[in-house]
């Protein structure tokens, strides 16, 4: 069955680095999105992404944050300048056409700011 | 804000049906209804979604009323694996999908 991926699985960074989640969704899925998870809190959306284009983003998604497709398998999110705050889960996930609206998640990235 | 209402918790016994119950009052014309699930924080699992009519699949089943304010998820056998936090939300699709705290439903053996 086709599933989303992600890479890594964890990282750990110091608070002002730079840092690239990475994503794989499902290969004929044409819409993306991240969402967040601080411990003990809700899934938070943060962006979607279709057509190279952003679609829709909340207001946790600001100019520290970006989100590129590189190629035609990969959907990244950087976050530029890391703080403290940003230690969470970090969720990819895909949904396809007309039809296929569903959002798959991937196993998420556990990223600790130090 | 999550546009649904969960109990915050349940509890069933292993191999009884387990029924999670949703609010969504306030729901619109194009907006489904999607069932989610997270075992402590694995990315959330699809499980089921609908519009109007109630559906089935291979893990559970949807039952929508008919004036479409609410819903409820059906586990026909639980197991001790389904012990997870449920969430209802709805979404027209495509869209981000708004997570509340869900219903944490426990299966005792």
């Amino acid at each position: 069955e086709p599933e989303v991926t992600q890479t890594p699985s964890h990282q750990v960074t110091q608070m002002g680095q730079e840092v690239i989640l990475r994503c794989v969704p499902i290969s004929n899925h044409l819409y993306f999105y991240w969402y967040r998870q601080i411990l003990g809190q809700k899934v938070e959306f943060l962006v979607s992404f279709y057509n190279n284009e952003i679609s829709e983003k909340s207001e946790i998604f600001d100019d520290q944050f970006s989100v590129e497709r590189p190629d035609g398998s990969n959907f990244t999110l950087k976050i530029r300048s890391t703080k403290l705050e940003d230690s969470a889960m970090y969720f990819c996930a895909s949904s396809g056409l007309a039809g296929e609206e569903t959002q798959y998640f991937g196993p998420g990235t556990r990223l600790l700011v130090l | 804000d999550a546009k649904t209402t969960q109990p915050p918790s349940m509890d069933c016994a292993e191999g009884r049906a387990a029924n999670l119950p949703c609010n969504h009052s306030t729901i619109s014309g194009n907006e489904y209804v999607y069932w989610y699930r997270q075992i402590h924080s694995q990315g959330p699992q699809y499980i089921i979604h609908g519009l109007k009519n109630n559906e089935t699949n291979e893990m559970a089943s949807l039952i929508i009323t008919e004036d479409r304010k609410s819903s409820t998820l059906i586990l026909p056998h639980a197991t001790l694996r389904d012990t997870a936090v449920y969430y209802c939300i709805v979404c027209p699709g495509r869209r981000a999908l708004t997570f509340g705290s869900g219903t944490r439903l426990q299966v005792q053996p």
